[in-house]
């Protein structure tokens, strides 16, 4: 079952406007990482965020992180039309198995962002 | 290569058929993943590699799939006897190894979209 629940599900805006998605999670997590996938294409990782952190940036993303509401935004200011993609969180939960740790990544459902020229 | 490559990128069967799907990791990377991408249940996770073993199946489905990693590097993900609910983009992604790199993003490959008739 997914752990994450992203709103808004579909976000259009025009260029220049800021694009706001929201991300809740549920149990504890390491990090929180977002991802973007372009249609037909697989993920590609924005940006993550630890557990002891609150914001983050790189370039025209901002990241924050409440980890008291379990919640997550990403924010992209001055948004471009190739900024068009679906945009999906993943909260990562340090587990062990054979010997070895790992990430395990929890997908949301998602939020398609539209960014119309 | 540079990134994680995936063959094929479209594959259509009929039902009941056999299929495998191909991974090929970026070089150095220990960790696999397998994930599944379908409308209705979002981005599951299916399996994890660390090398060439798999020490966290708990994603997989049912008995009818398979997994395994050579060398460890390519990995092949096989589904026996297919039905129509197997139709979904399969994802891989891999990473450094969580123990030498701790909060290390996936790199995602584009896919196979596989489409049971």
């Amino acid at each position: 079952s997914q752990q994450g629940e992203e709103d808004p599900q579909a976000l259009s805006i025009q260029e220049g406007e800021n694009a706001t998605m929201n991300c809740s999670y549920k149990t504890s997590i390491n990090n929180l990482q977002w991802y973007r996938q372009n249609s037909g294409r697989g993920l590609v990782h924005l940006i993550l965020i630890r557990s002891n952190e609150r914001e983050k940036h790189s370039g025209r993303l901002r990241v924050t992180l409440d980890t008291s509401k379990k919640s997550s935004s990403l924010l992209i200011t001055a948004s471009r039309a190739a900024d068009t993609a679906s945009y999906f969180c993943a909260t990562a939960l340090d587990l062990n198995a054979g010997g070895t740790s790992y990430g395990k990544l929890t997908f949301g459902q998602g939020t398609i962002l539209t960014v119309h020229p | 290569g540079a990134g994680v490559s995936q063959s094929p990128s479209n594959k259509v069967t009929e039902k009941g058929k056999d299929v495998e799907l191909r991974c090929d990791p970026i070089s150095g990377h220990t960790a696999l993943y397998w994930y599944r991408q379908s409308l209705g249940q979002g981005l599951e996770f299916l399996i994890y590699f660390q090398g060439n073993s798999a020490p966290d199946k708990s994603g997989l489905p049912s008995d009818r799939f398979s997994a395994e990693r050579t060398g460890g590097s390519v990995s092949t993900l096989t589904i026996q006897r297919t039905q129509q609910e197997d139709s979904a983009v399969y994802l891989c992604a891999s990473s450094l190894a969580r123990d030498t790199s701790p909060n290390q993003p996936q790199h995602f490959g584009d896919g196979t979209r596989l489409s049971i008739l």
